[in-house]
């Protein structure tokens, strides 16, 4: 089993270029997620699904776009990149109905905007 | 606003004692506290979960004490061995939209055993 699994894991960006960051689970997770993680900050939530079709917002979504056509995949997109989006990224994935929110990440993708 | 803080930004341990892990939050509406374990260059992993209806759970060398008055729960872990040496955040879990749960993470802690 693959669990959950992201590309790239490192990206160095210009500031203004557009990346996507994959996320693919073959877990057949309904609810999927995208984490930030900065120095002192924790892991922030930036968009989730519920399942294909469905998205959502995080507490930090400004500067992402999401979508969700297929129940394993949920790409991030950073249209226009900025230093401040400098981070290492999760994408995360549970079954809905599990109880007490665990989620399974992936092993992360870092991402320098310069 | 943090709702979920973990005030020690690390803590060192000698290999055999207790490691004992603090985290305090703010929404009493969590139903669910969990704490995740995290070596570099790895994603996080799940290690053990208490329900807001329980003061204690217990996973082998892990056990997870809650104190709804306070706010406050702590991660124990005896003994400590030198492979727990990781970053460890608290999370807490609460009802969203859309039928999902939300985590919210604290800050995290980097334990360190010393052999």
């Amino acid at each position: 089993n693959a669990g959950v699994t992201q590309t790239p894991k490192f990206q160095v960006l210009k500031t203004g270029q557009s990346m996507t960051l994959q996320c693919a689970q073959d877990m057949n997770h309904e609810y999927m997620s995208w984490y930030r993680q900065d120095p002192g900050m924790g892991l922030r939530l930036i968009h989730y699904s519920v399942g294909a079709g469905i998205t959502d917002q995080g507490e930090v979504p400004n500067g992402y776009n999401v979508s969700r056509s297929t129940t394993e995949d949920f790409p991030l997109r950073l249209l226009s990149a900025a230093p401040s989006q400098t981070s290492v990224y999760f994408c995360a994935s549970r079954l809905l109905a599990a109880v007490g929110g665990e989620l399974f990440f992936g092993e992360g993708s870092r991402l320098t905007v310069l | 606003d943090q709702q979920v803080k973990q005030n020690s930004p690390s803590l060192s341990v000698q290999e055999g004692r207790i490691s004992i892990l603090n985290c305090d939050y703010t929404n009493s509406m969590f139903d669910y506290f969990l704490w995740y374990k995290k070596y570099p260059a790895e994603g996080p992993t799940f290690l053990i979960s208490i329900s807001s209806i329980k003061d204690k759970n217990e996973d082998g060398r892990f056990t997870v004490f809650l104190n709804k008055s306070a706010k406050h729960l702590s991660l124990h872990i005896v003994p400590s061995q030198p492979g727990d040496s990781a970053v460890y955040f608290c999370a807490a879990s609460a009802r969203w939209s859309q039928g999902a749960q939300k985590l919210v993470f604290g800050q995290g802690t980097r334990l360190t055993i010393n052999p």
